[in-house]
């Protein structure tokens, strides 16, 4: 049963450019949610696709969008990166309908 | 939007006691109450959870009690051992039964001591 999985592992960028992370769900699920964890913080709740739309966001700016595929995996997009992107980029699956989530390895994005 | 407020911040036990850990959450309507385990560089990994029909949930050391009078909830780990440490995060849904959109905890940082 193949979990949920992210790429990259770590990406080193600089202030202003654009960074791309990818998911995979676990097997099973249709939904992916993704949260920004900043060290010494508890994950913070960026968006939600399901059915390859945006079903609810949290309180980031524009700059961060997503996309979702038909085959449910996920892209999050941040524009004009800034020092303070820095952070653990999680993604989550799950069902549709259902509460449990299950978080990918991460994504460890460093700005300078 | 939910407030999730977690205590304490950091927690030290001896090998062999117990550790309990507690949430506080803001929206009546919550009905969906997760922990996870965070190891080092490691992903959160949903160790229970408990649905606001029910008011206890154990599995083997660990269980989760729930009060929604008082809007709290709490993890209890009995027999803490070495592999036990790990920094502890609680959370429940945004905005009262949202699917899948949680509001985390500031985590608790346990040490178990040999």
């Amino acid at each position: 049963d193949a979990g949920v999985t992210q790429s990259p592992t770590h990406l080193i960028k600089t202030r202003g450019q654009q960074v791309t992370l990818r998911c995979s769900p676990k097997s099973g699920h249709d939904t992916v949610s993704w949260y920004q964890q900043a060290l010494g913080q508890g994950p913070q709740f960026i968006f939600q696709y399901y059915e390859e739309e945006e079903r609810q966001r949290g309180n980031f700016p524009d700059r961060f969008s997503g996309h979702q595929f038909p085959n449910y995996s996920s892209e999050l997009n941040v524009n004009a990166l800034l020092l303070g992107d820095s952070a653990l980029y999680l993604c989550a699956s799950s069902l549709a309908n259902g509460y449990e989530q299950y978080f990918g390895p991460g994504t460890r994005l460093t700005v300078t | 939007g939910e407030n999730v407020e977690q205590h304490p911040s950091t927690l030290s036990v001896q090998e062999g006691d117990s550790a309990v850990i507690k949430c506080t959450y803001s929206d009546s309507a919550s009905n969906y109450f997760p922990w996870y385990k965070q190891e080092l560089g490691k992903r959160p990994q949903l160790i229970i959870d408990i649905r606001s029909n029910v008011g206890e949930k154990k599995d083997q050391r660990i269980a989760v009690t729930l009060n929604k009078t008082a809007k709290h909830f709490s993890l209890h780990i009995t027999e803490t051992q070495p592999e036990d440490s790990a920094v502890y995060f609680c959370a429940a849904p945004r905005g009262g039964t949202s699917y899948g959109k949680l509001t985390f905890g500031q985590g608790t940082i346990l040490t178990v001591h040999p």
